[in-house]
């Protein structure tokens, strides 16, 4: 079955870093399209970034381009997301979700997603 | 932006009711839209695609209608286990987007 689990969050100062990862097991993971989505405490979804199954097309939220680094190791089966520059209000529930297929440059909705890694963001 | 706009925010149902949620896009998605359930501490679950085809495992007391800008998420019958919190969300353009969330709520 689809598994995604999520790593790596915690307690980190403001303008600090973090590096989430996310390992996929139960499908083949270099055919799928890959996306972070984030949950503030208490607030609703707020997608985050995407990136193609060959990692050649990316997409990120207005909210953290420049800060924020999507990448995948297709031979670890894994996602990652390096977060820079960390604000409060990067706080929040980190979800990697698998996407569906329409194509590169196609958004998509998201059919599985991991449990979550909780990122706080304070000094 | 395509901002999601979701109606009611709240909803205070019983078990057996029928209820319907809407979800209106600021501009044209066309049928590009989902809807998930998310319980308490859990992720989020998919439930509708493309507006209206209902994901594998899913109870067919679910259903999904509307395009363009107007969008309903059905439950038929009210379980125990469907009292949660719904978001529909686009996929029509970048930056994909959200609506607030419905909770819905025992009576």
């Amino acid at each position: 079955q689809v598994q995604l689990v999520e790593s790596g969050g915690g307690l980190v100062k403001p303008g600090g870093s973090l590096r989430l990862s996310c390992a996929a097991s139960g499908f083949t993971f270099s055919d799928y399209y890959m996306s972070w989505i984030r949950q503030a405490p208490g607030k609703g979804l707020e997608w985050v970034s995407y990136i193609s199954s060959s990692g050649s097309t990316i997409y990120y939220a207005d909210s953290v381009k420049g800060r924020f680094t999507i990448s995948r190791d297709n031979a670890k089966n894994s996602l990652y997301l390096q977060m820079n520059s960390l604000r409060a209000e990067d706080t929040a529930v980190y979800y990697c979700a698998r996407a569906s297929n329409y194509g590169d440059y196609f958004p998509p909705y998201f059919d599985y997603w991991g449990q979550g890694t909780l990122v706080t963001v304070s000094s | 932006d395509i901002q999601m706009t979701q109606s009611p925010s709240t909803l205070s149902a019983s078990v057996g009711d029928r209820v319907t949620i809407t979800c209106r896009a600021s501009q044209s998605i066309s049928s590009w839209l989902a809807w998930y359930q998310q319980k308490p501490g859990k992720a989020p679950k998919l439930l509708i695609y493309k507006a209206s085809s209902l994901e594998s495992g899913v109870p067919s007391r679910f259903s999904g209608s509307g395009s363009g800008t107007e969008f309903t998420l059905t439950i038929s019958s009210l379980q125990p286990d469907d009292f949660a919190t719904y978001y529909c969300q686009q996929y029509n353009s970048y930056p994909i987007t959200f609506g607030q969330g419905t909770r819905l709520e025992i009576k």
